[in-house]
């Protein structure tokens, strides 16, 4: 079946404008996870939906960060007022329920380059 | 908190050889472990995890890993290496107290490189 898609693939934009990154998880896939990828550092967590339940946003680095899940499917992640060091791969993911140790399956990301 | 500790930046080895890449963990309770792999340009694709069980795991590709309880470890193997395995290796950690999330903790990634 179909995999978690994002877009855009690549995004550039410049500073001090707002952008917007999609992820659709794979069908009935209850929690979703947004993390972001800098060279270097890993995987850094942003945020988690689990089903109707208030998210986690423990791991978003500032109040320009947001996210929403709408219908409990597509998720967006915007960014306000973009600052180079936001430039990094953002990655979304996906698994069948938040709360078992199941694997997340991952989206091909988002390059995003502030200018 | 969890953490994860990879602690090579880039692992040579030669084609046919065998292929070791270094995981160890920090985490309270028994850990849920995971290894992914990125290839150039793409999402991270799951190899294996561990649960409970057998300490010794078998994944994709080939690659397996063995959970050591006493050295906090958790090293990904591969008895002989591709030059198609050369990608970015990621481990991952979650704490089974996490009640409620699956929130994994990654480590910073290992670069392999396959020469042939």
């Amino acid at each position: 079946g179909a995999g978690v898609s994002q877009s855009p693939s690549n995004k550039v934009t410049e500073k001090g404008k707002d952008v917007e990154l999609r992820c659709d998880p794979i069908s009935g896939h209850t929690a979703l996870y947004w993390y972001r990828q800098s060279l270097g550092q890993g995987l850094e967590f942003l945020i988690y939906f689990q089903g109707n339940s208030a998210p986690d946003k423990s791991g978003l680095p500032s109040d320009r960060f947001s996210a929403e899940r709408t219908g409990g499917s597509v998720s967006t992640l915007t960014i306000q007022r973009t600052q180079q060091e936001d430039s990094a791969v953002y990655l979304c993911a996906s698994s069948p329920q938040g709360d078992r140790p199941y694997e997340q399956y991952f989206g091909p990301g988002t390059r995003l380059t502030v200018t | 908190a969890q953490s994860v500790a990879q602690p090579e930046d880039q692992v040579n080895v030669a084609e046919g050889n065998p292929l070791t890449v270094k995981c160890t963990y920090s985490v309270s309770g028994n850990p849920y472990l995971f290894w992914y792999v990125q290839y150039p340009n793409r999402g991270l694709q799951f190899l294996l995890k561990y649960i409970t069980g057998d300490n010794l795991v078998k994944g994709s590709y080939g690659f397996e890993a063995e959970f050591n309880k006493s050295q906090t470890s958790f090293h990904l193997k591969k008895p002989s290496a591709l030059v198609s395995d050369s990608a970015l290796y990621f481990c991952a950690v979650r704490s089974p107290y996490d009640w409620g999330n699956n929130r994994l903790a990654f480590g910073k990634g290992n670069q392999v490189v396959v020469i042939p």
